[in-house]
């Protein structure tokens, strides 16, 4: 089936420093990623959707200068944590739509637990 | 805005016991719903979905139906093996995003 990989899957850094995250379809196009965010014990919030070519949207109360997403190709979508602080400390996870799929059809990276000291 | 309620974890129960992890939700219109099945170190997967009312998913021995007059996706399986050890999201589809329930972490023991 199609797989999702996501990179790192763990990573420490000091505080305002600036963290990438990858996001990438092994074995077909994505046009749409959707980056996620959970809290211990919460459920997957969604931060924001990604567009290959365009700029991604936005959940209400996500800073889009702090979390800088590029989708520049149908494969590969980054996820950047700016100047990061120990509360932007959260497992982040990826996810990516099929191109030929329904909307159903999407497909997990396995996360990034960040931790920020 | 649309929302998923779900049974709070952990639940920890013998092999070949009967499970059922409840999940209800709000949303306008008419969503598709789903169940993700995390399993250690792995990403998210889809284990079964159903997209009107009155649909049954059905995937690995569990079932879940939808229930519109009860707001209900409630997942059930009759008898659970140590390999079903993984955590459990209930999802809803619906204003192009996925809205997730907060998971629960099932472990069944020998």
């Amino acid at each position: 089936g199609a797989v999702v990989s996501q990179h790192p899957s763990w990573v420490i850094c000091k505080s305002g420093t600036s963290v990438k995250i990858e996001c990438r379809s092994l074995d077909f196009q994505a046009t749409t990623m959707f980056w996620y965010r959970q809290f211990p014990k919460q459920s997957l919030m969604l931060m924001a959707t990604s567009n290959e070519g365009s700029k991604a949207t936005y959940e209400q109360g996500v800073e889009k200068d702090k979390f800088l997403i590029n989708h520049a190709s149908l494969t590969l979508s980054t996820l950047t944590v700016t100047s990061a602080h120990p509360e932007d400390s959260s497992f982040y996870i990826c996810s990516a739509r099929d191109l030929q799929g329904t909307n159903e059809k999407l497909f997990f990276g396995s996360g990034t637990q960040l931790s920020v000291l | 805005g649309n929302s998923v309620t779900q049974m709070e974890g952990p639940v920890t129960l013998s092999e070949e016991a009967f499970l059922t992890i409840n999940c209800t939700y709000t949303a306008t219109g008419y969503p598709s719903l789903f169940w993700y099945v995390q399993y250690p170190g792995e990403g998210l997967q889809l284990l079964l979905k159903a997209t009107k009312a009155d649909d049954k998913g059905s995937n690995k021995g569990f079932e879940a139906t939808y229930r519109k007059e009860t707001t209900s996706f409630h997942l059930e399986k009759g008898s659970v093996q140590v390999s079903d050890s993984a955590v459990y999201f209930c999802a809803l589809w619906g204003n192009e995003k996925l809205t997730f329930g907060t998971g629960t972490r099932l472990t069944i023991i020998p």
